[in-house]
């Protein structure tokens, strides 16, 4: 068990520009969580997915975001046209429900957003 | 809607002391209370949970925490503090009621002195 992992932990990029995070969740977990934290904040529910399919999208997720997880096992999240207030940190979560109750969460590292 | 409310956004002890983090919850929260903790620059790790099994949970690292409905709290402690106790800490409860989530705490930073 190698735990969630995400990619890249630390990004930096100019306001406009399109950026795409990747996590990998432990292996076999169905579910698939997003959460965002700004600073100061505790984590912001963003979406999840159970295998492929997303099943909730919360109403931070503006239309520049988007989702996937093609073959229900990595994600990607992308940012079109970021703008400084997606400066976050955004963390991924995964759980199983063959395992456990889905709130029982495994977090990963994390990817640092900066926007300049 | 489920909630929690963390007091106190800083919390300062010196090394060796009794650490209090304190964390409420709304009154429509189902028993299962989380706590979690952030190292700088590092994603959340479980520190406890409670699930209804026990009021006195223990968990990692020395933490427990006591779940008092009469009182909506579930207040986490260390008896004695370790610098490398030194993180942020976040209390978080799951949604039952707008999706499957979790929903967190403002979260308590934690500063050890020597």
């Amino acid at each position: 068990d190698t735990g969630v992992s995400q990619d890249p932990r630390h990004k930096i990029t100019k306001r406009g520009q399109n950026v795409t995070f990747r996590c990998d969740p432990i292996s076999e977990h169905n579910r698939l969580y997003w959460y965002r934290q700004t600073l100061g904040q505790g984590p912001e529910f963003l979406t999840y997915f159970q295998n492929e399919a997303q099943l909730e999208k919360s109403r931070l997720l503006s239309d520049r975001f988007s989702a996937e997880r093609p073959k229900g096992s990595f994600s990607t999240l992308e940012i079109q046209r970021t703008e400084q207030g997606d400066s976050a940190m955004y963390l991924c979560a995964s759980s199983s429900l063959a395992v456990g109750p889905w709130y029982e969460q495994y977090f990963g590292p994390g990817t640092r957003l900066t926007v300049t | 809607a489920q909630s929690v409310t963390q007091l106190g956004s800083h919390v300062s002890v010196s090394e060796g002391a009794l650490v209090l983090l304190r964390c409420n919850y709304s009154s429509s929260v189902p028993p299962y209370l989380f706590w979690y903790v952030q190292y700088p620059n590092q994603g959340l790790q479980l520190l406890l949970k409670y699930t209804s099994a026990a009021t006195l949970v223990k968990g990692i690292n020395g933490f427990e925490a006591e779940f008092k409905k009469s009182e909506t709290s579930f207040h986490l402690t260390k008896p004695s503090a370790h610098m490398s106790d030194a993180a942020e800490y976040f209390c978080a409860v799951p949604s039952f009621t707008y999706g499957n989530k979790l929903v967190f705490g403002a979260g308590t930073i934690l500063r050890v002195k020597s």
